[in-house]
């Protein structure tokens, strides 16, 4: 089994839909987790890091959920500029572990 | 923020050369940086961690004498494609984290884009 698994989409949305990604993953003894959100042919470039208390950052919200070993993306009022591959990260004892991307098209 | 810089951005060289690719944390101390390769379409594959002052640890399948990998300094990681073949060719990229704490996110350099002709 992966250690972190992700839907490899496309999701193919128009501007202004709510999307939400859910990631999971295999170790419970996990300690960190993240968004990274990857343009194509670029770096990832950290999108958000993810607290157990959930965390919001305009659009962007971010929810861990230890017991089912999930963590969750939302997305609000889609813009054309969130099209890319979102990459969750989970982190464990200095190494981490990435999921294979969700790629978002935001249509017009 | 953190800054990681990674050099060169692209590279074309011809089959059975060694290419060299450098890897800076700019603005903090890691003693742990990470090489990934990334084929198109595919997801991040990590290749190594690289360790400051002691040998990195390869990920399966992995050959450690064709990726050299060389962290002589806290700031400082080399990644050496030895010999490289077509096969090669691929978006390799590095990172580091700022340490163990809890929360500490990578970062990334900018890639490289390797072409072997």
């Amino acid at each position: 089994r992966k250690e972190v698994e992700q839907d490899p989409g496309p999701f193919n949305v128009p501007e202004g839909a709510t999307v939400a990604f859910n990631c999971t993953y295999s170790n419970s003894a996990s300690q960190s987790f993240f968004w990274y959100r990857q343009d194509c042919r670029k770096e990832p470039k950290l999108l958000m890091s993810v607290y157990s208390s959930g965390n919001e950052d305009g659009r962007f919200t971010a929810q861990l959920n230890r017991a089912s070993q999930y963590i969750s993306l939302l997305i609000r009022d889609s813009k054309l500029s969130d099209s890319a591959t979102y990459l969750c990260v989970v982190e464990n004892f200095n190494k981490f572990y990435f999921g294979s991307g969700t790629k978002l098209n935001v249509k017009p | 923020g953190a800054v990681v810089s990674q050099h060169p951005s692209w590279v074309i060289c011809k089959s059975g050369t060694s290419v060299k690719i450098e890897c800076r944390s700019l603005d903090f101390q890691a003693t742990t940086m990470f090489w990934y390769r990334q084929f198109p379409k595919q997801s991040l594959m990590l290749m190594a961690t690289s360790n400051e002052g002691s040998k990195a640890t390869y990920e399966q399948g992995v050959e450690k004498d064709k990726f050299l990998i060389n962290h002589a300094s806290l700031t400082l990681s080399t990644l050496t494609v030895t010999s490289a073949h077509p096969e090669d060719s691929s978006f390799y990229i590095c990172s580091a984290g700022q340490g163990s704490s809890y929360n500490s996110p990578l970062h990334f350099g900018n890639g490289t884009r390797l072409t072997v002709t």
